[in-house]
């Protein structure tokens, strides 16, 4: 099965330094990759997503970046505010079909103001 | 105003008894899944169901049951055979098919802590 390894575990950065979380997946079937933000208290909110067939997909200060040959992806976010600070997860799966996203153990992420 | 609705947000169990946490979705999703959060350990698959009246079990489903009778309801059951039931139990939902523009994305819940006291 597939296997997602997600680093550093924790992230504390400055506020305006940009921060960078990495995943690295198994499974050369999988073709999706979500990340999802978690609030301290409150469920995992999608933020950002890329499928296999593009390689940076950007939104505001947020990008994601994925290299199927080395099988990584990565969160890049810019000018990083206090209201980021959460825990981030990295997910891989085959979109469509059954769809049984593997997680990894998700990354705190502290900025200080 | 589509969502997915877990309740209560907060719950406490006494040694051997059940408890069942209550999941609902107005989005039309097709398949719904429970997860549990342990600090360090991320999310564990429990339970998921594709499809009313089926489910199929995850990668940690001793000690839990659960049920899909209608498309927006899926509640789990932690029973007395779980030995170590305190945790943030996640409910989602998600779409399935092949259609390219879909977001896959799950929606979760706001979550339930569970307790036993």
């Amino acid at each position: 099965g597939e296997n997602v390894e997600q680093h550093p575990s924790t992230l504390s950065v400055q506020e305006g330094d940009s921060a960078v979380i990495k995943c690295t997946y198994s499974d050369s079937a999988s073709n999706y990759f979500p990340w999802y933000k978690q609030e301290l208290g409150k469920g995992p909110q999608l933020i950002i997503d890329i499928r296999s067939n593009v390689g940076e997909k950007k939104d505001q200060r947020i990008a994601v970046t994925l290299n199927k040959t080395a099988k990584h992806f990565s969160l890049h976010i810019t000018e990083t505010q206090p209201e980021d600070s959460a825990v981030y997860f990295c997910a891989a799966s085959e979109a469509g079909g059954s769809y049984i996203p593997t997680f990894g153990r998700g990354t705190s992420l502290i900025v200080h103001p | 105003d589509g969502g997915i609705t877990q309740s209560p947000k907060y719950l406490f169990r006494k040694e051997g008894q059940n408890v069942t946490l209550s999941c609902e979705q107005n989005l039309n999703h097709d398949a719904m899944y429970w997860y549990r959060q342990d600090p360090g350990q991320g999310l564990r698959l429990i339970y998921y169901s594709q499809i009313v009246n089926d489910f199929q079990k995850g990668d940690i489903a001793e000690g839990y049951s659960v049920s899909r009778e209608k498309k927006e309801s899926f509640p789990l059951t932690v029973t007395s055979a779980q030995k170590n039931p305190t945790a943030f139990y996640l409910c989602a939902s998600g779409l399935l098919g092949v259609v390219p523009t879909t977001n896959y994305g799950y929606t979760f819940g706001s979550g339930t802590r569970l307790t036993v006291v």
